[in-house]
């Protein structure tokens, strides 16, 4: 099974500044089979990215993600008010998909 | 999109089993491929599996093979997972979630779309 660790756990941040998230991989992801969640307290997580860069419908430039074989980022860059939340990643290049154990952006 | 609304909350002993379905609407039920991850309390995503109706087939991740069962009915187009031999720490809150199907048989487990949740809690 391939671990996906997230860091940092959390990053403390002011609106308006950049936040870059890092996700490596235990084993290389295929194809880059990489995606990226964003999730709000009592909600279901949001699609943000998947095939390791591609947006998914409706979510602002913003957010974008890079990143190949073991070493993937999600960057926001001009943190909007409604950004602050947590961040999950998931491979799915192989079986069993698993997730990031999450990082959460703050308000400084 | 897909949209996809669960059954209500469950309240179980330990060692029962629970079923938490999930109806999707909008798009084609056959050819989804739908997935149960689990979010206890505070804490991250865990995949449980996934089965498309159409080849009829639950692809399981192994720390649950033995305890999950994934079945799909076409007629209403719902979804269901049924967990066994619960324990505390399956209390926990469970969505369904469909990935993409490119139209000539391939997925990718990439979810978005999600049902609102179903709230397991494992208790004596």
């Amino acid at each position: 099974e391939i671990v996906l660790t997230q860091s940092p756990g959390t990053v403390s941040l002011s609106p308006g500044e950049r936040a870059t998230l890092s996700c490596r991989a235990s084993q290389s992801v295929s194809y880059r089979y990489l995606a990226w969640y964003q999730q709000k307290p009592g909600q279901a997580p949001r699609l943000l990215i998947y095939d390791a860069s591609s947006r998914a419908s409706g979510i602002p430039d913003r957010f974008r993600g890079s990143g190949s074989g073991t070493d993937f980022t999600l960057t926001i860059t001009g943190l909007e008010p409604e950004d602050f939340a947590v961040y999950f990643c998931q491979q799915y290049g192989s079986s069993p998909r698993t997730f990031g154990q999450g990082t959460k952006v703050e308000i400084k | 999109q897909v949209q996809l609304v669960q059954s209500g909350a469950e309240v179980k002993k330990p060692g029962s089993s629970v079923k938490v379905s999930c109806k999707a609407s909008g798009a084609s039920f056959s050819t989804a491929a739908i997935s149960w991850v689990r979010q206890a309390p505070g804490q991250g995503l865990e995949w449980l599996g996934r089965f498309i109706p159409i080849f009829n087939t639950p692809d399981n991740a192994q720390k649950f093979q033995d305890r999950v069962t994934i079945t799909a009915d076409e007629g209403t187009s719902t979804a269901y997972m049924e967990l066994s031999g619960l324990r505390s720490d399956d209390s926990a809150l469970y969505f369904c979630a469909t990935g993409y199907y490119d139209g000539t048989g391939y997925y990718y487990d990439y979810f978005e779309s999600w049902g609102q949740g179903t709230l397991v809690t494992v208790s004596s």
